[in-house]
């Protein structure tokens, strides 16, 4: 089942705009990841926010957490044509077993030059 | 390039065979993750091991069985294959746990 869930699914804007995606989860998590996917590649991995952090930045990305309400978001300023790509949170479990992730459906991000 | 290669990056056979694909994980990453990308299913997490031993299963069929080997590379095997099972399957590595994975580029797998 899918836990994280994306929104909005496809997103477009002009090369040089921000572009903010949000992500929602169900059960308690030890972190959150957001991934980058080009079509037909593999994922690449953008940045890992811890459930005791709030905020985090790598670059042109910013990341927030809200485990009260179970949410996150993913800022990308000054996007690029490069940006172009869908992106996806995921999260893990609390329990000791299960350490794969579990991902959303995906943001589509399109920037128009 | 993140490290982690699979092989083949393409395989097309039919319904009722058996395949295999290969994963090297990066270099020093104990952990191999195998996770199945479909249109109708997303990104769903099918196996996690650990230096060798099974550590976590997710939604992984029981036609489908993997392992990790003393070098670290690992196998799944899709067995009894069904046109559903069409689909990209990606293998990630990690140093260890909730740690950030590398993904390879994936096996695209077609069944006719």
């Amino acid at each position: 089942s899918q836990q994280g869930e994306e929104d909005p699914q496809a997103l477009s804007i002009q090369e040089g705009e921000n572009a903010t995606m949000n992500c929602s989860y169900k059960t308690s998590i030890n972190n959150l990841q957001w991934y980058r996917q080009n079509s037909g590649r593999g994922l690449v991995h953008l940045i890992l926010i811890r459930s005791n952090e709030r905020e985090k930045h790598s670059g042109r990305l910013r990341v927030t957490l809200d485990t009260s309400k179970k949410s996150s978001s993913l800022l990308i300023t000054a996007s690029r044509a490069a940006d172009t790509a869908s992106y996806f949170c995921a999260t893990d479990g609390t329990g000791g077993g299960a350490d794969g992730l579990t991902f959303g459906k995906g943001t589509h991000l399109i920037i128009q030059p | 390039d993140s490290g982690v290669t699979q092989t083949p990056k393409h395989l097309i056979t039919a319904t009722g065979q058996r395949v295999t694909l290969r994963c090297s994980p990066r270099s020093g990453d104990l952990s191999v993750y195998w996770y199945q990308q479909s249109l109708d299913q997303g990104l769903q997490f099918l196996i996690q091991y650990y230096n060798g031993e099974e550590r976590a299963k997710g939604n992984i069929l029981e036609r489908f069985s993997a392992q990790q080997f003393p070098d670290l590379h690992s196998e799944l095997n899709l067995s009894s294959l069904e046109l559903g099972d069409s689909a990209l399957y990606f293998c990630a590595s990690s140093v260890s746990y909730n740690q950030p994975q590398h993904f390879g580029d994936g096996t695209r797998l077609s069944i006719l």
